[in-house]
């Protein structure tokens, strides 16, 4: 079954650094999409990055421009989230979730449980 | 950006009730949009996508409709798992994927 599988989350520093890791399992990974969305403590869904099935293209979201970068490797069906200055409106869970876009569905299909990340001092 | 706006913020309702919540799009989606599920402690679950189709596992008791910028979630009947938030999603106009923030469904 699918199952995808975060971690790497802990507490750091305000201008800290962290990196997330996501294993998948059960699915092609490297034919999928793969986002990483937040969810701060009590509050919404903040999607945060894209990759593409093959690494070569990613977006963020203004949030987190030029401080995250999301990367994979599909030999190792893992995908990653490089944190980089950190501040404490960082501070939420990371859920890395599926795309199946080029499937016949669509949305984000499968998600991971999630890793708390806590900026704090 | 395109911006989701859900109302109400809370739905309460008793088990057996209809739940109809509602979802805006600052401009067009088409019918490029998903209904997801979460409850507490528990990471999103996809319900709907499409606008209008259940993903797969879902009950016939949870229903999607609208196109361009007005969306309903309808459960026709709720039990008492049904009880969580629920967040609409748009993937027509991205980067960014934007959410709603979330329709609470507690129980009255």
């Amino acid at each position: 079954q699918v199952q995808m599988v975060e971690s790497g989350g802990g507490v750091v520093q305000p201008g800290g650094s962290l990196r997330l890791s996501c294993a998948a399992s059960g699915f092609t990974f490297s034919t999928f999409d793969m986002h990483w969305v937040r969810q701060a403590p009590g509050k919404g869904l903040e999607w945060v990055a894209f990759i593409r099935h093959d690494g070569k293209s990613q977006y963020y979201a203004d949030s987190v421009k030029g401080r995250f970068s999301i990367s994979r490797d599909n030999s190792e069906n893992t995908l990653y989230l490089h944190m980089n200055t950190l501040r404490s409106d960082d501070t939420a869970v990371y859920h890395c979730t599926r795309d199946p876009a080029g499937t016949p569905v669509y949305g984000f299909d499968y998600w991971g449980q999630g890793t708390l990340v806590t900026v704090s001092s | 950006e395109i911006v989701m706006t859900q109302s109400p913020a809370t739905l309460s309702l008793s088990p057996g009730e209809r739940a109809t919540l509602s979802c805006r799009a600052s401009q067009s989606v088409s019918s490029n949009l998903a209904w997801y599920q979460q409850k507490p402690g528990q990471a999103p679950r996809l319900l709907i996508y499409g606008a209008s189709t259940r993903a797969t596992g879902i009950p016939a008791r949870f229903s999607g409709s609208g196109s361009g910028t007005e969306f309903t979630l309808t459960i026709s009947s709720l039990q008492s798992e049904d009880f969580a938030v629920y967040y609409c999603q748009q993937y027509n106009n991205w980067p960014p994927w934007t959410f709603g923030q979330g329709t609470k469904v507690e129980i009255k």
